[in-house]
C-alpha cells in the first residue's frame, strides 16, 4: 500500500518570504502522479500543482514549484513571494497511474500561516 | 458549470438517526469520489463511481454506509444509524479520466456531519 508522509504539522512565515513544504511517499509503483492540494479554512480543497512521475522536469505554476526527487521518493512544494491568501492546510497526495480507482492517498497535511 | 456542489453544508443529527448527503459533480467528468476527512487529518477514500457503476468501496465503508449514483449524474451518500464516530467532513470530488490519464480531482466544499 502507498503511504504519504508530511513531517511538518505547522509552518509560519512572513509575507513575501519563500517557504518549502516537505513530502515523502512510499510506493513500489513506477508510474504515478503526485499532487499538492490547498485547503483554506472552511473552504474547498483546490489543486495547486500536479506532477507525473515519468517526467523529470519539475512542475511549476506561477509562484508554486515542486522539487521532485523520484529516487528519494520526495516531493516538496516551494511557494515563492508568499501572500496572505496562501494561508491554508496543504496536502500532498499520491495517485497510481493505472486502470482502476485512481484514488488519492493523502498525507496528514501541513498548516501554513502567512503573517503580515 | 459552477464546479462540484454538495448539500447540505452542515448537518447535526442525533445518534441513531439516518442522514443523506448529495453531490452534484461537474457534468463533463466521468468519475465521482467520496472521501471522509476527520479533524486534522487528510481525506480518506470511501468509494467511487465510473458513470453509474460503483466500482470500489473502502473497508472504511461499513454496512451502515451506502452510496448511489443513479443515471450517472448526482450521487447520494447515506449513513444509517449514525454513531459519534461518523462525525467528519464528507467530501465529494469528480474527475475526468481518459484511458489511464487523470487530470486531477475537483472537490466540493464538503458536508460537515456532527453526531450528538
Amino acid at each position: 500500500a502507498q503511504t504519504v508522509t508530511q513531517s511538518q504539522p505547522e509552518m509560519s512565515v512572513q509575507e513575501a518570504e519563500t517557504v518549502t513544504l516537505s513530502c515523502t511517499y512510499d510506493t513500489s509503483e513506477n508510474n504515478y502522479y503526485l499532487f499538492w492540494y490547498k485547503q483554506p479554512p472552511s473552504r474547498q480543497m483546490i489543486l495547486v500543482i500536479r506532477q507525473e512521475a515519468y517526467k523529470q522536469q519539475n512542475a511549476t505554476e506561477n509562484r508554486f514549484s515542486v522539487n521532485f526527487q523520484k529516487a528519494a521518493k520526495s516531493f516538496s512544494l516551494k511557494i515563492s513571494d508568499s501572500q496572505l491568501g496562501d494561508t491554508a492546510m496543504y496536502f500532498c497526495a499520491f495517485m497510481r497511474s493505472t486502470q482502476g480507482a485512481q484514488k488519492l492517498v493523502f498525507g496528514q497535511g501541513t498548516r501554513l500561516t502567512i503573517n503580515p | 458549470d459552477t464546479g462540484v456542489s454538495q448539500n447540505p453544508r452542515h448537518k447535526i443529527t442525533k445518534r441513531g438517526q439516518n442522514v443523506t448527503f448529495r453531490c452534484d459533480p461537474i457534468s463533463e467528468h466521468n468519475r465521482l469520489y467520496w472521501y471522509r476527512q476527520t479533524l486534522g487529518q487528510g481525506p480518506e477514500f470511501l468509494t467511487y463511481f465510473q458513470n453509474e457503476a460503483q466500482l470500489e468501496k473502502s473497508r472504511l465503508l461499513s454496512d451502515r454506509f451506502s452510496a448511489e449514483r443513479p443515471k450517472g449524474s448526482f450521487s447520494t451518500l447515506e449513513i444509517q444509524r449514525t454513531e459519534q464516530g461518523d462525525s467528519a467532513m464528507y467530501l465529494c470530488a469528480s474527475s475526468l479520466v481518459v484511458l489511464i490519464t487523470s487530470y486531477g480531482y475537483t472537490f466540493g466544499s464538503g458536508t460537515r456531519l456532527t453526531v450528538v
